[in-house]
């Protein structure tokens, strides 16, 4: 089945660690996105990737990295520079020629 | 003034019933526009996608986009529980290269009572 994968569903994160949250895709796409989801903010773009080795900020970026070392895997690591990590994690990508996007199913970040 | 505003509801009907939802935008530069259904603590899927004003009816659900009032609505006719979702409407625009900046409502919460 061609679809997003994300893991893990759920991730705990300490006071001062570095967690990465994976994404991967079998779609073919060549443009991948994070978004952050918050309750009443709606989504929020974090990095997107339009090619491999290649990745530009989002509108909220501090705080994050990417990287995009294969076509079909786009992880995300949140930092212990991002204050305020709790929130639903959102990957998306597209193909070029398309204007939508598709979905993950997220993962959820929760702070201990 | 946000450049897309939609009403974050709560919105609850009974089933059977028809429902509007809407989204305004500010930006004339905004092409493509979708809605997406996203059940609770699921990601977004794709409903329905438009690009040109007028009307594109899909099953029970119709998207109606007028770009001369820069409104967009979604209405689902015979709605069913299974409807009890967050409706997102989105928007792009071209941003250089083979980019399309993508722009979220902030979703209306909708339940469908049986």
């Amino acid at each position: 089945d061609g679809g997003i994968t994300q893991s893990p569903k759920y991730l705990f994160r300490k006071e001062g660690q570095n967690v990465t949250l994976s994404c991967e895709q079998n779609l073919n796409h060549d443009a991948m996105y994070w978004y952050r989801q918050d309750p009443g903010q709606g989504l929020r773009l974090i990095y997107y990737s339009q090619i491999v080795n290649d990745f530009q900020k989002g509108d909220i970026a501090e705080g994050y990295s990417v990287s995009r070392e294969k076509k079909e895997s786009f992880p995300l690591t949140v930092t212990s520079a991002q204050k305020n990590p709790t929130a639903f994690y959102l990957c998306a990508s597209s193909s070029s020629e398309r204007e939508t996007q598709y979905f993950g199913p997220g993962t959820r970040l929760l702070v201990l | 003034q946000k450049e897309v505003e939609q009403d974050p509801g709560p919105l609850s009907v009974p089933e059977g019933a028809i429902v509007s939802l809407n989204c305004t935008y500010s930006n004339s530069a905004f092409q493509y526009f979708m809605w997406y259904r996203q059940y609770s603590r699921k990601g977004p899927e794709l409903l329905m996608y438009t690009y040109s004003s007028g009307n594109k009816e899909d099953g029970r659900f119709t998207a109606q986009v007028d770009k001369s009032s820069k409104y967009i609505s979604l209405f689902i006719r015979d709605s069913q529980p299974s409807d009890s979702a967050t409706y997102l409407c989105a928007m792009s625009m071209w941003s250089g290269g083979s980019n399309y900046k993508l722009t979220f409502g902030k979703g209306t919460l909708l339940t469908v009572n049986p």
